[in-house]
């Protein structure tokens, strides 16, 4: 079993729409999560982090962690075209920087 | 725009031969990372590095071997490249301290 699970997708939502983007995880001992956004034929960048439980928001981005439950979720609000991307779920122990990473979800935003 | 690089974007190479992916940043960042990507597929730890002289195996098991003299450059070799190792590489920083990764865009190899 992977220690991340995460639905590939594909997603496809009209413009505007709210896009809920989730994983889940087996290891009860990661505490640090993040999401990152892989555009094609580009490398990964980081979009939101969040550590331990709670939501944290950022524009039209919310990340939520429920480590009870051990499943953290992005919203997007009022997707755009151009939020288009592939979106990974990392996940980290003690900051070590040895990122576990989801599959990746990907999304369309279509006009 | 994080300033990390990876040299060459795309090699098409031949069994048997030698090959080194070239990896640098700017930022001064002490950590790097090397990441494999199949098509569709989770990115997998392949090598990382704390320092120079630093460099460590990562979680997923892999044939290549990274070295880390100096700060800003930290390269993979792959003695003798094999078509099991056609996958993307992605080469990753972050400063000490920071839980930020900055990704460079990534070298596509297909081994033939």
């Amino acid at each position: 079993q992977k220690e991340v699970e995460q639905d590939p997708g594909p997603l496809s939502v009209p413009e505007g729409a709210i896009v809920s983007l989730n994983c889940t995880y087996s290891n009860s001992a990661f505490q640090y999560f993040m999401w990152y956004r892989q555009y094609s034929r580009k490398g990964p960048e980081l979009l939101m982090y969040t550590y331990s439980s709670g939501n944290k928001e950022d524009g039209r981005f919310t990340a939520q962690v429920d480590k009870s439950s051990k499943y953290i979720s992005l919203f997007i609000r009022d997707s755009q075209p151009s939020d288009s991307a592939t979106y990974l779920c990392a996940m980290d122990s003690s900051n070590t920087g040895k990122l576990i990473f989801g599959q990746g979800t990907t999304l369309q935003v279509k006009p | 725009e994080a300033d990390i690089y990876q040299t060459p974007r795309y090699l098409v190479i031949g069994t048997g031969k030698k090959i080194t992916l070239e990896c640098s940043q700017t930022m001064g960042h002490d950590k790097m990372y090397w990441y494999q990507q199949d098509p569709g597929m989770e990115l997998h730890l392949i090598h990382y590095s704390y320092g120079v002289n630093s460099t460590e195996k990562g979680d997923l098991s892999s044939e290549s071997t990274v070295s880390r003299i100096r700060t800003e450059h930290f390269p993979l070799t792959l003695e003798s490249a094999r078509p099991s190792h056609t996958s993307q590489y992605l080469c990753a920083s972050g400063a000490s301290g920071r839980y930020e990764q900055y990704f460079g865009p990534g070298t596509r190899l297909t081994v033939t």
